[in-house]
């Protein structure tokens, strides 16, 4: 069966700082990944998702990127954190050519301070 | 991109029957309806997915009219663990990948004794 793996559960930076959260899906080839925020209060946002290694589409301007340096693997990273980006980060895939639903990690609470 | 409308926010008590509409006027030939459920601190979980006409599961059932430019998530019976954020999901398409799923605003449904 397939699952997916989002670390860390919790993360505490100050501002100005560099960020790294890491996904993993298991069980699966060639997933649709995604990686979605959600401000306190508030909706899911899409910031960026991958069809395949190394392709990656950003939804909103900002100073977060995402890499795909492996299949299974999404990447999502900041060299300097603002406030603003304090939030509830969550990774999710579907299936590559038909997507049915889809599948969240139990995502990463960041707080900027 | 099929964008959806859902009201902000919903009560209900328990043992009710609670239907939740969300408008999709820009809906697109392929695309699927999709709802979920999301808890505080939490990826959001499938509930329903449908084309047209109705849909039911085990947990609610999913009204489409012919025109599909809507459609009403319908719970059952309602109890307090029900009291979640539910969102109304419209593919982007879904031959090929490159799907860029997009939530809208969710409905806080609140479901009190």
């Amino acid at each position: 069966s397939q699952t997916i793996h989002q670390w860390p559960a919790t993360l505490v930076q100050p501002v100005g700082s560099p960020l790294s959260l890491e996904c993993t899906v298991e069980g699966t080839s060639n997933p649709n990944l995604y990686w979605y925020r959600q401000a306190a209060g508030r909706g899911l946002q899409l910031l960026f998702y991958s069809v395949g290694i190394g392709q990656i589409s950003s939804e909103v301007p900002q100073n977060l990127s995402a890499s795909r340096p492996q299949d299974r693997q999404f990447i999502l990273s900041s060299k300097k954190l603002l406030l603003s980006d304090s939030g509830f980060y969550l990774c999710a895939w579907t299936p590559g050519q038909r997507w049915e639903k889809l599948f969240f990690g139990s995502g990463t609470q960041l707080s900027v301070l | 991109l099929a964008k959806t409308t859902q009201p902000i926010s919903m009560d209900s008590y328990e043992g009710q029957e609670v239907n939740i509409t969300c408008s999709h006027n820009n809906i697109a030939t392929n695309d699927y309806i999709t709802w979920y459920q999301q808890f505080p601190s939490q990826g959001p979980r499938f509930i329903i997915q449908g084309y047209k006409t109705k849909v039911t599961n085990e947990v609610a059932s999913l009204f489409i009219p012919a025109d599909r430019k809507s459609s009403t998530l319908s719970l059952p019976r309602v109890s307090l663990s029900d009291t979640a954020v539910y969102y109304c999901l419209v593919g982007d398409g879904f031959t090929g990948g490159g799907n860029k799923l997009t939530f809208g605003t969710g409905t806080q449904l609140k479901v009190e004794l």
